[in-house]
């Protein structure tokens, strides 16, 4: 199994400001993803985050708005930019190990736009 | 394209009685096939998961599951339901593509348990 670091767990921010949310993992993975999930609803894939070149992003998402880092197999950073109260869910950041397909998942972050 | 439909959205059950959740996947090849239980403000819990062989999985806390490729579903089941099984759960298919490989996640069905 992996362990999930995501920090922060919660947060409350102002419109137009940033939030980076970080994601590391106690083992080497060959993927790492990043989810949405919207108040009362399932996840959503924002995109796939590819070791040192640009995250893969799922139709609806954007670089601009989410850009994604990961430098090593290990850890990844996603940035929420330019925030509105829409922005408002929880951001999961999920890993599939290399010896299985099997996914784990962060606790989760928090996010309240105000 | 692939997709996953969890039908409901809401189910109510009595403490001790039995259980089964829907899953409906579309997907071109063999899939891997999953579910997940989320407590209320707790992360993603894997409770099993199929990839090839046995067609019956069991999973933690008596849960079990039984993919059916002629229906493309694959229900999750638990002979009696304790209180503590209040949750969301989310059946979910691991999807290959060309160098990748991503989960889709079912809406969710939200259990209740009466007392």
């Amino acid at each position: 199994s992996a362990v999930i670091s995501q920090k922060p767990s919660r947060d409350i921010c102002q419109r137009g400001t940033s939030l980076t949310i970080q994601c590391q993992v106690d083992s080497q993975v060959t993927m790492m993803f990043w989810y949405r999930q919207q108040p009362g609803q399932s996840l959503t894939l924002i995109a796939t985050a590819n070791q040192g070149s640009e995250a893969t992003y799922e139709s609806g998402f954007v670089i601009d708005k989410f850009p994604i880092s990961r430098p090593n197999l290990t850890f990844s950073t996603l940035t929420v930019s330019n925030m509105s109260p829409e922005d408002s869910s929880i951001y999961l950041c999920s890993v599939v190990s290399t010896v299985n397909t099997e996914a784990f998942f962060g606790q989760g972050t928090r996010l309240t736009v105000v | 394209a692939q997709s996953v439909t969890q039908p409901d959205i809401h189910i109510t059950v009595s403490e001790g009685a039995s259980l089964e959740l829907r899953c409906n996947y579309s997907y071109g090849a063999t899939p891997y096939l999953f579910w997940y239980v989320q407590s209320p403000g707790q992360g993603l819990q894997l409770l099993l998961k199929y990839f090839s062989g046995d067609t019956l999985v069991q999973g933690i806390k008596g849960f079990e599951a039984e993919f059916k490729r002629s229906q493309s579903s694959f229900n999750l089941r638990k002979p009696s339901v304790h209180w503590s099984d209040a949750a969301e759960y989310f059946c979910a298919v691991g999807a290959r593509g060309e160098g990748t490989y991503k989960y889709i996640f079912g809406t969710g069905t939200r259990l209740k348990v009466l007392a």
